[in-house]
């Protein structure tokens, strides 16, 4: 199984700041990589897929990157809708695996 | 607009068996894949597995083979996760969402189902 290392898994920062998450496979999963933001009580919601695609409705502050086994998401100024949690899924091979999350918090 | 519509909540026994349902609103039901997903309270997100309605081609975690079914019934748009004998540990909220492929990751999700397993 390939296992998805996400860093960190829990961060305080204010509404501008830049915020940077990242998530590392255990081997190469080319682009096969999406990433989620779950809001408490709330359903997992798709923000980027194959590593760089941003979802259709999703704010431009949004972005991915990364091929093989390094891979970012980045928010470029937080704003208070931001606060959640956010996953990283690999789909290269299965079983498909996410990554243990990251809580983005109000400092 | 793609809607997947989930059965409600479930409070069950230990040893009780249980099926869930994750109903499809779309046209082409059988030519996406429906994948199921696992979250425990207050724990992150779990892979359970994945079916391709057009021939029921399955592909369970490991750490779910044997432990739960995947099945679809394709004349009603709808596919099913079901325990033969629950456990307490299977306690958590259960999504089902829609793959465009086999390769791809889900887009569409189900609102959830909450399963309690509890004596």
């Amino acid at each position: 199984d390939i296992q998805m290392t996400q860093s960190p898994s829990a961060m305080s920062a204010s509404v501008g700041d830049r915020v940077t998450i990242t998530c590392r496979a255990s081997q190469g999963i080319s682009n096969y990589l999406a990433w989620f933001q779950q809001k408490p009580g709330k359903v997992p919601q798709r923000l980027i897929y194959a590593s760089s695609s941003l979802q259709s409705g999703v704010p431009s502050r949004f972005s991915g990157s990364g091929s093989g086994t390094e891979f970012t998401l980045t928010i470029s100024s937080l704003q208070p809708e931001d606060f959640a949690t956010y996953y990283c899924l690999q789909h290269n091979s299965y079983p498909l695996t996410f990554g243990g999350g990251t809580k983005v918090e109000i400092k | 607009e793609v809607q997947l519509v989930q059965s409600g909540a479930e409070v069950k026994k230990p040893g009780e068996s249980l099926k869930i349902s994750c109903k499809d609103s779309g046209f082409y039901f059988t030519n996406y894949w429906i994948g199921w997903v696992r979250q425990m309270p207050g724990k992150g997100l779990e892979w359970v597995g994945i079916i391709y309605p057009g021939d029921s081609e399955t592909r369970y975690s490991p750490s779910f083979q044997g432990q739960v079914t995947i099945s679809v019934d394709k004349s009603i748009n709808t596919a099913y996760l079901q325990w033969s004998s629950l456990k307490a540990s299977d306690t958590a909220m259960y999504y089902c969402a829609r793959h465009y492929s086999s390769s791809s990751s889900p887009e569409y999700w189900g609102q959830g189902t909450l399963v309690t397993v509890s004596s």
